[in-house]
């Protein structure tokens, strides 16, 4: 266990729908981190928050959207789905900023993921 | 932009050592990481270099050689639970480059 949790664990809705994952860091983590991962591929980064300010950008689309609340815990917004965006998606936090020489701050503790199925 | 590179499968026998390379194209990062994961599991961290190198952690070592952009996972005394997909992955410095990027994966498979 990670330490990392996220909600709902499989989440099934129709094209054109919006949906909500929520995220909560590990105790103490400041950043948290969201990826994508479709079926067989590898990890598409897309976005991180520190300390409730957007800290990385990657190629997320702009119908996702993300935010970090003061209690530190992070939501993550899909609109107007797409049969596409059926993946994986994982939450990841991490003491520092990712940014450091030093391995306990950049290393990453992951979620148990967020199944989305678009029909 | 950054990319790397990792081959996408490797095969072994249980007790060898086995090496998953990654050479990467980036204008600057602050270090390489690699990740361990089970299939339909989460992502486990296994090693990160900052500093050109050998870093070891048990069975695991991971180098890292930024003049040749070039980094590696060995691992050692292969077990079977060593089966899953291995990624390389680095953080950009600055700016819009400050992402994170995932190389695409290695499967590993050991056979008894």
């Amino acid at each position: 266990d990670s330490g990392v949790t996220q909600t709902p664990k499989h989440l099934i809705t129709a094209t054109g729908q919006r949906v909500t994952l929520r995220c909560s860091p590990r105790s103490g983590d400041l950043s948290v981190y969201w990826y994508q991962q479709s079926l067989d591929q590898g990890l598409q980064f897309l976005i991180q928050y520190y300390n409730g300010e957007e800290r990385a950008k990657g190629n997320i689309l702009e119908r996702f959207s993300a935010q970090q609340f003061p209690d530190l815990h992070s939501e993550l917004n899909l609109s107007s789905l797409e049969l596409g965006d059926s993946a994986l998606y994982f939450c990841a936090s991490s003491t520092g900023t990712g940014e450091s020489r030093r391995s306990s701050y950049n290393e990453q503790f992951f979620g148990p993921g967020t199944r989305l199925t678009v029909l | 932009g950054q990319s790397l590179e990792q081959p996408s499968e490797v095969t072994a026998v249980e007790g060898a050592i086995v090496q998953i390379n990654c050479t990467y194209q980036t204008s600057g990062f602050y270090g390489l990481s690699w990740y361990q994961q089970h299939d339909g599991g989460a992502p486990t961290f296994l090693s990160y270099n900052a500093l050109d190198g050998l870093e070891e952690t048990g069975r695991f070592s991971s180098f890292l050689s930024r003049s040749d952009s070039y980094g590696y996972l060995l691992l050692q005394e292969l077990q079977m639970k060593d089966s899953a997909s291995y990624f390389c992955a680095v953080r950009g410095r600055g700016g819009s480059a400050r992402q994170l990027t995932f190389g695409s994966g290695t499967q590993l498979t050991v056979l008894p």
